[in-house]
């Protein structure tokens, strides 16, 4: 099956720094990678929708040049999440769209605690 | 707003016992499906169900949907404790370019 990792697994910062997550698909290209935030014991929420080579369309509320987003390759999308804050603190899981299927697939979630 | 709607939001049954779970959503859809989450993990695919398609089996998993209703059934039978996750519907509604959205999702609880 197609497999998706994130790196890295977890990690905690400082408040006021930036911090980038990395998103890749393993075994195909994908055309299109999704960014989503959980909350504890909470649902997937829709960060952005990218596509390799063009820039990111955001949902409503998330601040753009807050969470950056890149989608240099068919393989690898990173998002950075800028001048990070303790409410930043959450679980981001990434996704992956590629070739005949309509199925997401996820990677296995960063989880972010800003101090 | 949420698209997906499951119900019940907790559920907890005897190792052996069948699971239903169920879904509803609101708008035209291409396709719905079914996510399972352990704890602290990443979202694992279990089933996709097309808007032409009723029913689907995959090994204990049984996906009903009836568009009519706009509703989805997840069925697991004989339920494992390793089935102890929580699970989620996602509904990618008719020209949402793959998008998709969560519905709250179910803790399932398998006791030994």
């Amino acid at each position: 099956g197609a497999v998706v990792s994130q790196h890295p697994s977890w990690v905690i910062c400082k408040s006021g720094t930036s911090v980038k997550i990395e998103c890749r698909s393993l075994d195909f290209q994908a055309t299109t990678m999704f960014w989503y935030r959980q909350f504890p014991k909470q649902s997937l929420m829709l960060m952005a929708t990218s596509n390799e080579g063009s820039k990111a369309t955001y949902e409503q509320g998330v601040e753009k040049d807050k969470f950056l987003i890149n989608h240099a390759s068919l393989t690898l999308s990173t998002l950075t999440v800028t001048s990070a804050h303790p409410e930043d603190s959450s679980f981001y899981i990434c996704s992956a769209v590629g070739g005949s299927t309509d199925t997401q697939y996820f990677g296995p979630g960063t989880r972010l605690t800003v101090l | 707003s949420q698209q997906g709607e499951e119900d019940p939001q907790a559920l907890s049954i005897q190792e052996g016992e069948n699971a239903t779970m169920n879904c509803s959503y609101k708008t035209s859809i291409n396709n719905l499906q079914w996510y399972r989450q352990n704890s602290g993990r990443g979202l694992v695919h279990l089933i996709l169900i097309r808007s032409n398609e009723r029913e689907k089996h995959s090994g204990r998993l049984r996906v009903t949907l009836d568009t009519s209703k706009k509703s989805s059934s997840l069925l697991i039978t004989a339920s494992r404790a390793a089935d102890t996750a929580s699970y989620f519907c996602a509904t990618d509604a008719s020209g949402a370019n793959s998008k998709l959205t969560f519905g709250k999702g179910i803790t399932l609880s398998v006791r030994p």
